[in-house]
This record gives C-alpha cells, sequence and structure tokens, in this order.
C-alpha cells in the first residue's frame, strides 16, 4: 500500500507561473525525498528532506516538512515546458533498508 | 560517475516463462534496491540487497526474487510469469551506510507479458 497521498494528481500550469504539490504520509520518517519521471522512464532524484529540517532548497525547487501535520510541499517557480513529468513524494521510515514508500504522485504540465 | 545501468531496456513474455532482469549500481555503492511501478499499483517496493545480503522485502509473492554479486550488481527473477506483472521494473543503488541517503534509479526495464 501506498504510504502517501499526493494532491493534486494532475496541474497545469502556464510557463512561468509556479507549481506547488502536496504530499501526506501516515508514519514516522527518517526522510522524505521528491522524485520526477519523464513519461515512464527512470526516477530522477530532486531533493531529500530529513526528519529534522523544515524547509529546503535547490534551484528552482523548495521543500517544506510538517512532521507534526505528516505532510510536504514541494514549489517550482518560474516553471518551464520542460519541468512537464510526473513527481513523486517517497519517505524512508527505516533505518539502513533502501525502502522508499511512494505517493501515487502528481502529473505537472507545464504549457509553453 | 556512471549511472545505474538496467537491462535490458524492454522485454516481452509470454504467461508462464521467467525472466531476469540486471541492475548495474554507481560504482561504490553497495546498495541495490528493486520497484515495481504499474499504473494501477504505482511505485511498489520488491527488496533490497546489500553486500550480498537481502536486506528487505516487500510484499510480493515468491515467485519474485533477487540476488546481489560481490561486484554489487543485482539480479531479479520473475517466474511464471503472469500477465499482472507487466510493469516498470526500476532498480536503485546507494552507498547504504547510513539512513539519509538519496537513491539513485536506473532507467527501468519495461516487460510486457502476453
Amino acid at each position: 500500500s501506498q504510504q502517501g497521498e499526493e494532491d493534486p494528481q494532475a496541474l497545469s500550469i502556464q510557463e512561468g507561473e509556479n507549481a506547488t504539490m502536496n504530499c501526506s504520509y501516515k508514519t514516522s520518517i527518517n526522510n522524505l525525498q521528491w522524485y520526477r519521471q519523464n513519461s515512464g522512464r527512470g526516477l530522477v532524484h530532486l531533493i531529500l528532506i530529513r526528519s529534522n529540517e523544515r524547509e529546503k532548497h535547490s534551484g528552482r525547487l523548495r521543500v517544506t516538512l510538517d512532521t507534526s501535520k505528516k505532510s510536504s510541499s514541494l514549489l517550482i517557480t518560474a516553471s518551464r515546458a520542460a519541468d512537464t513529468a510526473s513527481y513523486f513524494c517517497a519517505t524512508d521510515r527505516s533505518s539502513n533498508t533502501g525502502k522508499l514508500i511512494f505517493g501515487q504522485g502528481t502529473t505537472l504540465q507545464v504549457k509553453p | 560517475k556512471a549511472g545505474v545501468t538496467q537491462t535490458p531496456r524492454y522485454l516481452i513474455k509470454t504467461r508462464g516463462q521467467q525472466v531476469t532482469l540486471s541492475c548495474s549500481p554507481i560504482s561504490g555503492h553497495r546498495s541495490v534496491s528493486w520497484y515495481q511501478q504499474t499504473p494501477g499499483q504505482g511505485l511498489q517496493f520488491l527488496f533490497e540487497y546489500f553486500s550480498e545480503t537481502q536486506r528487505n522485502k516487500g510484499n510480493f509473492p515468491g515467485r519474485f526474487s533477487g540476488r546481489q554479486f560481490s561486484n554489487s550488481r543485482s539480479e531479479m527473477n520473475v517466474s511464471t510469469l503472469e500477465l499482472g506483472d507487466s510493469a516498470l521494473y526500476l532498480c536503485a543503488s546507494s552507498p547504504g551506510r547510513s539512513d539519509q541517503e538519496t537513491q539513485y534509479f536506473g532507467p527501468g526495464t519495461r516487460l510486457l507479458v502476453l
């Protein structure tokens, strides 16, 4: 079963706009990771945020984590057509198990 | 460093056959995890190997098995294929030394069972 629920399931915006995706999870975690997937290909790692961190930035990406609400958000600023992809959050609950539990993903379409 | 590689990239099999997929991790990474992705179930964890030992296992039937070699390369095997095994199979590698590690994914093997 999936650990996370992602919201929205699909998002369509214009180039230049910001895109926000949310992820909720059910159990305590060590860290939460965001991945991007283009057209059913491999997953590209975007960012990892530890359970004791609240916010992290990487280029145009901003991730927040609220462990009290068991939720995270991914903000992509100034979106580009190349950002069109599916975005997944994944949680790591246990130590050294290599087991990520993925949400169902948000499909983002950025229109030029 | 070269990324995670998976072979073959595409595979077509018929029901009842078996299949072996291969994954070569990033050099120096000792942990390899396998995931199955389907439209209905999403991304699901199969198992993880570290230093040739299975360290964790997901909720899949015994038809799904794997192993890891001394060079950290890993294979997964699916026996008695069913139509529902059609999926994208992804492997991911990480150093395996801590619980705060990024997993790096390969391009996947797309399996179609007819």
